[in-house]
């Protein structure tokens, strides 16, 4: 079945850092993707999405590119904030009903 | 306007118990989706409903139930509690049952099975 594979966390960066969160996924056929965050305390938000190979989405200064080719879609940001600090998880879904998580990645911005 | 609203916000429970969670979708949302976070895992899907219709199930025992009430609002309800159901519960609506359109999550139910 489908499935998606985050990098392990926690990771710990500095403010102002390069940050690269990896995201690897296994379909059947052409999925949508997404990145979702979790901050202390409230529900998953939508923080980007992509419907089809080669789209980049982006959101609040991250980014993420739908590559086919190597079945990812990392997520980047050239500069991170302290209010970045969260829980980050990508997802895919295949036109079906369901959305399938990876199992999230903690993000620590220290000042 | 209000934001997917969850209720209760914890709650403890033993096992063999049964337990209902109660979701109020944003206004104008047709669709309710439920999920299960457990600890340190991403969310796992339960069920969509769509206009008071089961549109989607995931792989969960039929111990987990659920409707949709005529103003769109839902419950989830778990007979027969295990240690193992100890988990953030939640809902998200969303305008349509595609995933074409933006899902919209709750902050979540949290239950503790003892």
């Amino acid at each position: 079945g489908d499935s998606v594979t985050q990098m392990e966390g926690p990771v710990t960066l500095s403010e102002e850092a390069f940050l690269t969160i990896n995201c690897t996924y296994t379909a059947t056929g052409y999925p949508s993707l997404f990145w979702y965050v979790q901050y202390p305390g409230e529900g998953l938000q939508l923080l980007l999405k992509a419907t089809k190979a080669d789209d980049k989405g982006s959101n609040k200064g991250f980014e993420a590119t739908y590559r086919k080719e190597t079945t990812s879609f990392h997520l980047e940001k050239g500069s991170v904030q302290v209010s970045d600090s969260a829980v980050y998880f990508c997802a895919l879904s295949e036109g079906a009903q369901k959305l399938v998580f990876g199992q999230g990645t903690r993000l620590t911005i220290n000042p | 306007d209000a934001g997917v609203t969850q209720s209760p916000t914890h709650l403890i429970k033993t096992r063999g118990q049964h337990v209902t969670l109660r979701c109020s979708p944003i206004s104008g949302h047709k669709s309710v989706s439920w999920y299960q976070q457990v600890l340190g895992q991403g969310p796992q899907f339960i069920f969509q409903y769509y206009e008071k219709e089961e549109r989607g199930r995931g792989n969960f025992p039929d111990r987990f139930s659920a409707r949709q009430f005529p103003n769109y609002s839902s419950e989830l309800n778990v007979n027969a509690l295990l240690l193992g159901d100890s988990a953030l519960y939640l809902c998200a609506s969303s305008p349509g049952s595609s995933l074409s359109y933006e899902q919209y999550f709750g902050p979540g139910t949290r239950l503790t099975v003892t």
